[in-house]
Protein backbone atom coordinates (compact mmCIF):
# COMPACT_ATOMS: atom_id res chain seq x y z
CA UNK A 1 0.00 0.00 0.00
CA UNK A 2 1.47 3.30 -1.08
CA UNK A 3 2.26 5.76 2.19
CA UNK A 4 -0.41 8.44 0.34
CA UNK A 5 -3.16 7.81 -1.97
CA UNK A 6 -4.81 9.80 -4.41
CA UNK A 7 -7.52 8.86 -6.49
CA UNK A 8 -5.65 10.13 -10.13
CA UNK A 9 -9.09 11.60 -11.74
CA UNK A 10 -9.49 12.89 -14.15
CA UNK A 11 -12.79 14.97 -12.29
CA UNK A 12 -14.08 17.23 -15.65
CA UNK A 13 -16.11 19.58 -13.81
CA UNK A 14 -17.89 22.56 -15.71
CA UNK A 15 -16.78 25.89 -14.32
CA UNK A 16 -18.37 27.33 -11.38
CA UNK A 17 -19.19 23.45 -10.03
CA UNK A 18 -17.22 22.54 -6.71
CA UNK A 19 -15.51 19.89 -6.31
CA UNK A 20 -13.54 17.80 -3.44
CA UNK A 21 -10.60 15.54 -3.30
CA UNK A 22 -9.48 12.91 -1.05
CA UNK A 23 -6.09 11.95 -0.13
CA UNK A 24 -4.98 8.98 2.81
CA UNK A 25 -1.96 8.10 4.17
CA UNK A 26 -1.11 4.98 6.55
CA UNK A 27 1.58 6.33 8.41
CA UNK A 28 -0.87 7.69 11.54
CA UNK A 29 2.73 9.67 13.31
CA UNK A 30 2.19 12.18 10.41
CA UNK A 31 2.95 15.35 11.37
CA UNK A 32 2.17 18.40 8.46
CA UNK A 33 -0.22 17.65 5.74
CA UNK A 34 -0.22 20.07 2.52
CA UNK A 35 -1.57 19.94 -1.12
CA UNK A 36 0.41 21.65 -4.26
CA UNK A 37 -0.64 22.46 -7.45
CA UNK A 38 1.01 21.76 -10.65
CA UNK A 39 0.17 22.73 -13.89
CA UNK A 40 0.84 20.45 -17.11
CA UNK A 41 4.75 20.51 -17.67
CA UNK A 42 5.59 22.90 -14.82
CA UNK A 43 6.78 22.31 -11.21
CA UNK A 44 4.80 22.27 -8.15
CA UNK A 45 3.74 24.64 -6.35
CA UNK A 46 2.43 24.88 -2.51
CA UNK A 47 -1.18 25.71 -2.67
CA UNK A 48 -2.07 25.83 1.04
CA UNK A 49 -1.07 23.61 3.75
CA UNK A 50 -3.74 21.49 5.89
CA UNK A 51 -4.15 22.51 9.78
CA UNK A 52 -6.23 20.48 12.41
CA UNK A 53 -9.44 22.97 12.55
CA UNK A 54 -9.34 23.40 8.83
CA UNK A 55 -8.11 25.99 6.68
CA UNK A 56 -9.65 28.09 3.99
CA UNK A 57 -8.19 30.32 1.36
CA UNK A 58 -10.64 31.65 -0.77
CA UNK A 59 -12.13 29.11 -3.13
CA UNK A 60 -10.41 26.21 -1.24
CA UNK A 61 -10.66 25.03 1.59
CA UNK A 62 -8.52 22.21 3.49
CA UNK A 63 -9.70 19.33 6.02
CA UNK A 64 -7.87 17.15 7.90
CA UNK A 65 -9.36 13.75 9.62
CA UNK A 66 -6.58 12.64 11.61
CA UNK A 67 -8.93 9.44 13.52
CA UNK A 68 -9.73 8.54 9.56
CA UNK A 69 -6.27 9.79 8.27
CA UNK A 70 -7.32 11.23 5.47
CA UNK A 71 -7.49 14.88 4.00
CA UNK A 72 -9.15 16.91 1.95
CA UNK A 73 -9.82 19.54 -0.76
CA UNK A 74 -12.55 21.58 -1.50
CA UNK A 75 -12.88 23.90 -4.47
CA UNK A 76 -15.68 25.91 -4.65
CA UNK A 77 -16.59 27.97 -8.04
CA UNK A 78 -14.07 26.71 -10.00
CA UNK A 79 -12.70 28.74 -12.48
CA UNK A 80 -10.77 26.74 -15.94
CA UNK A 81 -7.60 28.15 -14.59
CA UNK A 82 -8.21 26.03 -11.49
CA UNK A 83 -7.59 23.14 -14.32
CA UNK A 84 -4.06 21.39 -12.98
CA UNK A 85 -2.90 18.32 -10.91
CA UNK A 86 -3.38 18.36 -7.11
CA UNK A 87 -0.58 17.02 -5.31
CA UNK A 88 -1.17 15.50 -1.43
CA UNK A 89 1.66 15.37 0.47
CA UNK A 90 2.77 14.42 4.09
CA UNK A 91 5.24 15.37 6.16
CA UNK A 92 6.83 13.18 9.10
CA UNK A 93 9.09 14.27 11.10
CA UNK A 94 10.37 10.68 12.03
CA UNK A 95 10.71 9.60 8.25
CA UNK A 96 14.44 11.77 8.54
CA UNK A 97 12.26 14.46 7.84
CA UNK A 98 10.86 13.87 4.27
CA UNK A 99 7.81 14.67 2.20
CA UNK A 100 6.07 12.03 0.93
CA UNK A 101 4.13 12.66 -1.75
CA UNK A 102 0.47 11.65 -3.80
CA UNK A 103 0.76 10.91 -7.13
CA UNK A 104 -1.69 13.70 -7.84
CA UNK A 105 -5.38 13.78 -8.79
CA UNK A 106 -6.34 15.45 -12.02
CA UNK A 107 -9.00 18.24 -12.25
CA UNK A 108 -10.14 19.67 -15.84
CA UNK A 109 -12.60 22.49 -15.78
CA UNK A 110 -14.32 23.06 -18.62
CA UNK A 111 -16.57 26.07 -19.96
CA UNK B 1 14.65 37.42 -6.09
CA UNK B 2 15.47 34.65 -8.61
CA UNK B 3 14.03 31.27 -8.23
CA UNK B 4 15.64 27.88 -8.24
CA UNK B 5 17.78 27.43 -11.72
CA UNK B 6 18.06 24.25 -13.43
CA UNK B 7 20.05 23.50 -16.52
CA UNK B 8 19.69 22.18 -18.79
CA UNK B 9 15.62 22.41 -19.38
CA UNK B 10 15.69 19.63 -21.65
CA UNK B 11 18.44 16.69 -22.62
CA UNK B 12 18.57 13.81 -25.17
CA UNK B 13 21.08 11.35 -24.67
CA UNK B 14 21.99 8.09 -26.31
CA UNK B 15 22.16 5.49 -24.24
CA UNK B 16 25.51 4.83 -22.00
CA UNK B 17 26.42 8.61 -21.73
CA UNK B 18 27.06 10.76 -18.51
CA UNK B 19 24.39 12.94 -17.85
CA UNK B 20 24.73 15.83 -15.81
CA UNK B 21 21.78 18.32 -14.26
CA UNK B 22 22.51 21.62 -12.55
CA UNK B 23 20.61 23.68 -9.95
CA UNK B 24 21.16 26.47 -8.50
CA UNK B 25 18.98 26.82 -5.17
CA UNK B 26 17.52 29.98 -3.69
CA UNK B 27 19.50 32.41 -1.91
CA UNK B 28 19.37 31.39 2.24
CA UNK B 29 18.20 28.19 1.38
CA UNK B 30 19.72 25.55 3.90
CA UNK B 31 17.67 22.37 1.98
CA UNK B 32 18.34 21.48 -1.36
CA UNK B 33 15.68 18.49 -2.75
CA UNK B 34 16.78 15.87 -5.72
CA UNK B 35 13.58 14.61 -7.13
CA UNK B 36 12.20 12.30 -10.15
CA UNK B 37 8.99 12.81 -11.79
CA UNK B 38 7.12 9.81 -13.78
CA UNK B 39 3.86 9.30 -14.73
CA UNK B 40 3.90 5.76 -13.11
CA UNK B 41 5.78 6.66 -9.86
CA UNK B 42 4.73 10.25 -9.55
CA UNK B 43 7.82 12.39 -7.85
CA UNK B 44 10.13 10.54 -6.24
CA UNK B 45 12.78 12.09 -3.58
CA UNK B 46 16.51 11.12 -4.72
CA UNK B 47 18.37 12.46 -1.86
CA UNK B 48 18.67 15.64 -0.11
CA UNK B 49 21.05 17.70 1.33
CA UNK B 50 21.32 20.31 4.48
CA UNK B 51 23.59 22.97 4.59
CA UNK B 52 25.54 21.26 1.63
CA UNK B 53 25.90 17.85 3.76
CA UNK B 54 24.05 14.66 2.20
CA UNK B 55 21.41 13.64 4.54
CA UNK B 56 19.16 11.07 3.32
CA UNK B 57 20.42 9.01 -0.38
CA UNK B 58 18.01 6.36 0.14
CA UNK B 59 16.26 6.88 -2.81
CA UNK B 60 18.64 7.20 -4.95
CA UNK B 61 18.21 4.24 -7.38
CA UNK B 62 21.54 2.62 -7.98
CA UNK B 63 25.62 3.58 -8.32
CA UNK B 64 24.55 5.10 -11.57
CA UNK B 65 23.34 7.68 -10.00
CA UNK B 66 25.57 10.37 -7.89
CA UNK B 67 24.47 13.86 -6.46
CA UNK B 68 27.09 16.74 -4.91
CA UNK B 69 26.65 20.15 -3.31
CA UNK B 70 30.29 21.77 -3.55
CA UNK B 71 28.84 25.23 -1.97
CA UNK B 72 25.44 26.29 -1.05
CA UNK B 73 24.96 27.52 -4.58
CA UNK B 74 25.34 24.99 -6.46
CA UNK B 75 24.52 20.98 -6.74
CA UNK B 76 24.31 19.04 -9.55
CA UNK B 77 23.07 15.15 -10.23
CA UNK B 78 24.59 13.24 -12.63
CA UNK B 79 23.93 9.56 -14.43
CA UNK B 80 26.69 7.78 -15.50
CA UNK B 81 25.95 5.14 -17.61
CA UNK B 82 22.07 6.67 -18.36
CA UNK B 83 19.65 4.29 -19.70
CA UNK B 84 16.21 4.74 -21.27
CA UNK B 85 14.45 4.04 -18.12
CA UNK B 86 16.04 7.51 -16.59
CA UNK B 87 14.08 9.21 -18.96
CA UNK B 88 11.50 11.47 -16.52
CA UNK B 89 11.42 15.07 -15.69
CA UNK B 90 14.34 15.42 -12.62
CA UNK B 91 13.37 18.32 -10.63
CA UNK B 92 15.68 20.39 -7.60
CA UNK B 93 13.85 22.23 -5.17
CA UNK B 94 15.37 24.40 -2.13
CA UNK B 95 13.83 25.55 1.53
CA UNK B 96 14.63 27.59 3.86
CA UNK B 97 13.99 24.66 6.74
CA UNK B 98 11.96 22.11 7.58
CA UNK B 99 9.05 21.96 9.87
CA UNK B 100 6.01 22.06 10.27
CA UNK B 101 5.62 25.12 8.44
CA UNK B 102 6.90 23.98 5.27
CA UNK B 103 7.14 25.12 1.87
CA UNK B 104 9.45 23.56 -0.97
CA UNK B 105 10.42 25.71 -3.50
CA UNK B 106 11.11 24.26 -7.46
CA UNK B 107 12.90 24.90 -9.95
CA UNK B 108 11.32 24.28 -13.92
CA UNK B 109 13.07 20.77 -13.62
CA UNK B 110 15.17 19.10 -16.52
CA UNK B 111 12.97 16.83 -19.12
CA UNK B 112 15.39 13.99 -20.03
CA UNK B 113 15.25 11.25 -22.47
CA UNK B 114 17.52 8.13 -23.00
CA UNK B 115 17.19 6.87 -26.43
Amino acid sequence: RKEVEQDPGPFNVPEGATVAFNCTYSNSASQSFFWYRQDCRKEPKLLMSVYSSGNEDGRFTAQLNRASQYISLLIRDSKLSDSATYLCVVFNAGNNRKLIWGLGTSLAVNP
Amino acid sequence: DAGVIQSPRHEVTEMGQEVTLRCKPISGHDYLFWYRQTMMRGLELLIYFNNNVPIDDSGMPEDRFSAKMPNASFSTLKIQPSEPRDSAVYFCASSPRTGVSYEQYFGPGTRLTVT
